[in-house]
């Protein structure tokens, strides 16, 4: 898998918009982006991904630059219970068969 | 929903014991994952089984092995587990054409 470089950590006031950045420079063109979140205690959920196109889901909003080389999930209300550590991945094809690679991902704390 | 279980939230095992972690879904997900989660380290594939009887070495499979004897348990074996093998271990599946991994809450083993 391609590597991927998020922020550690972000904070979040409950209500807003949480945007969380992902940069991919060396993706090549049959790799997807992928994101993850894991609460904490909890095994990692799926959220969202993506090939080139904006994706938009009842969990959040994936916005990849056109050259492809970052991207950006939106939780557009952010909750408490969005506090997890989000993770962004770059793999190929189209398919769960092929395994997962977490970095260290980006720790959002939503604050009331 | 996709449930996927693990025997086990906490497990505390000597050095030399032999482990046993089980892990059944009952989606008939045909793709089976075992992983390990490490700070700093990310989440690492042990390893993987696309079928019932089928099995595949992931990236960390030393001192692990594999039993999927039916399609909804994946067996992971530590056969003679040492301290370095303290973690959160992770079972996922997926179907085979599927885009989202599905995890279980993890087991989190400690090896004195």
């Amino acid at each position: 898998d391609a590597k991927t470089t998020q922020p550690t950590s972000m904070d979040c006031a409950e209500g807003r918009a949480a945007n969380l950045p992902c940069n991919h420079s060396t993706i090549s063109g049959n790799e997807y982006v992928y994101w993850y979140r894991q609460i904490h205690s909890q095994g990692p959920q799926y959220i969202i991904h993506g090939l080139k196109n904006n994706e938009t889901n009842e969990m959040a909003s994936l916005i990849i630059t056109e050259d492809r080389k970052s991207s950006t999930l939106i939780l557009p209300h952010a909750t408490l219970r969005d506090t997890a550590v989000y993770y962004c991945i770059v793999r190929e094809g189209n398919n769960a068969g092929n395994m997962l690679t977490f970095g260290g991902g980006t720790r959002l704390m939503v604050k009331p | 929903d996709v449930k996927v279980t693990q025997s086990s939230r906490y497990l505390v095992k000597r050095t030399g014991e032999k482990v046993f972690l089980e892990c059944v879904q009952d989606m008939d997900h045909e793709n089976m994952f075992w992983y390990r989660q490490d700070p700093g380290l990310g989440l690492r594939l042990i390893y993987f089984s696309y079928d019932v009887k089928m099995k595949e070495k992931g990236d960390i499979p030393e001192g692990y092995s594999v039993s999927r004897e039916k399609k909804e348990r994946f067996s992971l074996i530590l056969e003679s587990a040492s301290t370095n093998q303290t973690s959160m271990y992770l079972c996922a599946s997926s179907m085979s054409s599927g885009n989202e991994q599905f995890f279980g809450p993890g087991t989190r083993l400690t090896v004195l």
